[in-house]
Formats: C-alpha cells, sequence, structure tokens
C-alpha cells in the first residue's frame, strides 16, 4: 500500500555534529512537507519540497521524487534542535489534499 | 507563511461531557480543513476532512458520530469531542492549505486529557 517510512527512527547527537534523516515514500507525489514538532506539539514548517534541493540556516532538504526519497541534513547541531522530524507527503493518486505522514525520526541533542 | 490557530492549547474535561476545539485560518481561506490525532510518541493520524458548507469526510475507523466536525465559514472548522471518556484523551491538531496541493500549515495543537 501507500507508505512513507523514515529512518532512523532515534537519533542521538552531540552538539556540533552533523546528521541525515531520511524520508522514503512508495509512490509518485505532489508534495512532500518536512515539519519538526516541538516539545509542545507544534509542528513548524521546515521545508515544501516535492522535488529538488532548499537550504535554509543549517538545514537543508533534497528530494529525488523520482527515485522516491527525500533527505534532511542538519549542519551543527544545536540542543534546540531536539524533538521529532516529520516527513509528510501527498500522494498524486491520494483523494483531496490528504497528507500522510511519516513514522517521525526523534532527535535528541546532547550539549 | 500562513498561519492556522487552534483553540484551547490544553482542555481538562469529565467523562460523559461534550469538548470544541476551534481551528481558524487567520489570513486565508481554506474551503477544505483537516483533523489530525496523535497518541504519545506516535505520527499523526488522519481523521477527517473538513469541507466548508458541506458533511466532512471520515478516515475509516473514525466515529462521525463522537467527533462531530462543523466547517461553517471558509475561516473556521470546529472539531467536538462528544460524550468524553478516558479513551479520547489525546493530541488533535488541525491543518489548512491556501491552495489546493500547497503548502499544509498546523495549528498549535489541542492536548484533551478527560478524568
Amino acid at each position: 500500500g501507500i507508505q512513507v517510512e523514515q529512518s532512523p527512527p532515534d537519533l542521538i547527537l552531540q552538539e556540533g555534529a552533523n546528521s541525515t534523516l531520511r524520508c522514503n515514500f512508495s509512490d509518485s507525489v505532489n508534495n512532500l512537507q518536512w515539519f519538526h514538532q516541538n516539545p509542545w506539539g507544534q509542528l513548524i514548517n521546515l521545508f515544501y519540497i516535492p522535488s529538488g534541493t532548499k537550504q535554509n540556516g543549517r538545514l537543508s532538504a533534497t528530494t529525488v521524487a523520482t527515485e522516491r526519497y527525500s533527505l534532511l541534513y542538519i549542519s551543527s547541531s544545536q540542543t534546540t534542535d531536539s524533538g521529532v522530524y516529520f516527513c509528510a507527503v501527498l500522494f498524486d493518486k491520494a483523494a483531496g489534499n490528504k497528507l500522510t505522514f511519516g513514522g517521525g525520526t526523534r532527535v535528541l541533542v546532547k550539549p | 507563511g500562513a498561519v492556522v490557530s487552534q483553540h484551547p492549547s490544553r482542555v481538562i474535561c469529565k467523562s460523559g461531557t461534550s469538548v470544541k476545539i476551534e481551528c481558524r485560518s487567520l489570513d486565508f481561506q481554506a474551503t477544505t480543513m483537516f483533523w489530525y490525532r496523535q497518541f504519545p510518541k506516535k505520527s499523526l493520524m488522519l481523521m477527517a476532512t473538513s469541507n466548508e458548507g458541506s458533511k466532512a469526510t471520515y478516515e475509516q475507523g473514525v466515529e462521525k458520530d463522537k467527533f462531530l466536525i462543523n466547517h461553517a465559514s471558509l475561516t473556521l472548522s470546529t472539531l467536538t469531542v462528544t460524550s468524553a471518556h478516558p479513551e479520547d484523551s489525546s493530541f488533535y491538531i488541525c491543518s489548512a492549505s491556501r491552495e489546493r496541493h500547497t503548502e499544509a500549515f498546523f495549528g498549535q495543537g489541542t492536548r484533551l486529557t478527560v478524568v
């Protein structure tokens, strides 16, 4: 069936380290977004990236739609980067504007 | 980016009572909004699609009589948890987009605790 899989499920980093989070999806997409869920539960929009590469400060993302994956890069990680990172996809075949979420990657950045 | 506001952020209610959660798009009109539920340490699960001026569309397994959705205007959708029970305790979050197939924005979420 239609799936969105994120890896790794958990990640522990030392402050200052770099990391890569991966999102695999099972079918062609209209939309792909990366979110950071903070400790209070709010979803912060990081990237709207159905294809290509974008950068915002220490974060960047790349989506290779033809190979059905997206990567989120965190460079020089800080303790404030801790939280859960979600990838969410709008599949071409999805009815309406429904996003399908991956399982998330829980990141802990230690000082 | 667009702003979606959700209220209340936290609510505690007694079993058997009903609770209403509001989701507003503050700077754009949204003909469609979405309601999600999130269990602790789990991902977001879509509950229903709220359609302005018509009935909501519920995902399989979601009780429409338990979770009443009203989308009375282009900027407001409400989710009412009726006759709440402790198992309804959860984090509920809404989203909206300016247009179809564009970036989705989420409200702050509502943490519901039923005692």
